[in-house]
């Protein structure tokens, strides 16, 4: 299986728009999901198949995809999206089934 | 709504089986296009899939921990359970349950979308 790797930290003026990336081979076959998670909580799923929002989510966050790099952005951040953020996708484990998940390494959001 | 809760013991002995249940409410583990899934995240680390199970039975393991779990059903009581066995100290983690939801079925993409508040199991003497 492979590994998706993304940078462990990161902070942004209040207001201001921030970029998370995600890198693994496996993006380059299957769509990015993206969570959030605040300290002492589950993750929150805020963008799924690359780009799609679920119901409820602020439309400040959006996701884009090149090659074997995925990306989440925060447009205009705000206090509250102050957490750690964690990319997952599918991946294919030694015999070619691609029904095995894995998950980012997570990057620490700081709103300054 | 959906919701997830997750219930077991808090510490297991190392070499034992680490059994933990997940009840499910507002939505049933047979209908068809979600995966029961189990995911957990070792103290300040990163999340780690263990497995998931369709509500036809089939199941699917993380390689790295194959050898050691098992995920099952209770239809009745509308509730999933994820044994692993052979624990030690590297198993301590706090254990989420999960619903992996089908986005798009003809190709197999899904999302985890609804999550349990997640549960910390201790691997200690």
């Amino acid at each position: 299986s492979s590994e998706l790797t993304q940078d462990p930290a990161v902070s942004v003026a209040l207001g201001q728009t921030v970029r998370i990336t995600c890198q693994g081979d496996s993006l380059r076959s299957s769509y990015a999901n993206w969570y959030q998670q605040k300290p002492g909580q589950a993750p929150v799923l805020v963008i799924y198949g690359k780009t799609n929002r679920p119901s409820g989510i602020p439309d400040r966050f959006s996701g884009s995809s090149s090659g074997n790099t995925a990306s989440l952005t925060i447009t205009g951040a705000q206090p509250e999206d102050e957490a750690d953020y964690y990319c997952n996708s599918r991946d294919r484990d030694s015999s070619g089934d691609h029904r095995h998940y894995v998950f980012g390494t997570g990057t620490r959001v700081t709103v300054l | 709504q959906v919701q997830l809760q997750e219930s077991g013991p808090g510490l297991v002995k190392p070499s034992q089986t680490l059994s933990l249940t997940c009840s499910v409410s507002g939505g049933s583990i047979s209908s068809a296009g979600y995966y029961w899934t189990w995911i957990r995240q070792h103290p300040g680390k990163g999340l780690e899939w263990i497995g998931y199970i369709y509500y036809s039975g089939d199941t699917y393991y993380s390689p790295s921990l194959k050898s050691r779990v098992s995920i099952s059903l209770d239809t009745s009581k509308n509730q999933f359970s994820l044994k692993l066995s052979s624990v030690t100290a590297a198993d301590t983690a706090v254990y989420y349950c999960a619903r992996k939801w089908y986005y798009d079925a003809l190709t197999g993409r899904g999302a985890f979308d609804y999550w349990g508040q997640g549960t910390l199991v201790t691997v200690s003497s």
